[in-house]
């Protein structure tokens, strides 16, 4: 079945770098859009960031833009957000999902999220 | 700034019906918006229920329904069960980019 598995997240300074990952199994990668969504504590979801099946197209939400990089190996499986001058408000659990068959406008599965606390 | 409106709580009995919302700051809410639903459970991950306005994944329920209704997206739960209790959050498109509703609580008492 599909899974979805976040890592990489942890405690880093503001300003510092992160490199989330989002192994993946149970499906055929570079078949699909993939999007990374985040949830700071004790609020709601904001849409992070989206990447095409073959890497070719990328879009990022506002706050983000300019500082995280979406990318992907479909060799092995595995999507990335890295993420530069991180700051407090990065604070939060990110999500990596995939999309339904029918269009990456379409959100299916999502993995169980990884925790990134900005904090000197 | 597009803003996704949501009501940030409800409450309902159970074998009730209640109807959701999921407004735009732009303006009317279409297909071409392709409307996403979700459910969270406090210590879970989202987990999607429709997209596209009113299609269901294999494991949606067959008592959530999608629809558009009065110029926004809606989310229908009929014959409401305890276990519907969660967060329910929207998601729109916007030519590149999705924003997400602030959410809605339900209470099932």
């Amino acid at each position: 079945q599909v899974q979805l598995v976040e890592s990489g997240g942890g405690v880093v300074q503001p300003g510092r770098s992160l490199r989330l990952s989002c192994a993946a199994s149970g499906f055929t990668l570079n078949s699909y859009a993939m999007h990374w969504v985040r949830q700071a504590p004790g609020k709601g979801l904001e849409w992070v960031a989206v990447i095409s099946p073959d890497g070719s197209n990328k879009y990022y939400g506002d706050s983000v833009k300019g500082r995280f990089a979406i990318s992907r190996d479909n060799s092995k499986n595995t999507l990335y957000l890295q993420m530069n001058s991180l700051r407090a408000e990065d604070t939060a659990v990110y999500f990596c999902a995939k999309v339904h068959s029918s269009g990456w406008y379409h959100f299916e599965y999502w993995g169980q999220g990884t925790l990134v606390t900005v904090s000197s | 700034q597009t803003v996704v409106t949501q009501e940030p709580s409800l409450t309902v009995s159970p074998g009730g019906t209640v109807t959701l919302t999921c407004a735009s700051s732009t303006g009317t809410v279409t297909s071409g918006y392709y409307p996403n639903w979700f459910q969270q459970k406090p210590g879970q991950a989202p987990r999607a229920l429709i997209y596209s306005t009113s299609n269901k994944h294999s494991w949606t329920p067959a008592r959530f329904s999608g629809s558009l209704l009065g110029g926004k997206a809606a989310l229908t739960l009929s014959g409401i069960q305890p276990e519907d209790e969660a967060e329910y959050y929207c998601l729109l498109y916007y030519g590149g980019a999705w924003v997400f509703g602030g959410g809605t609580r339900l209470t099932v008492v």
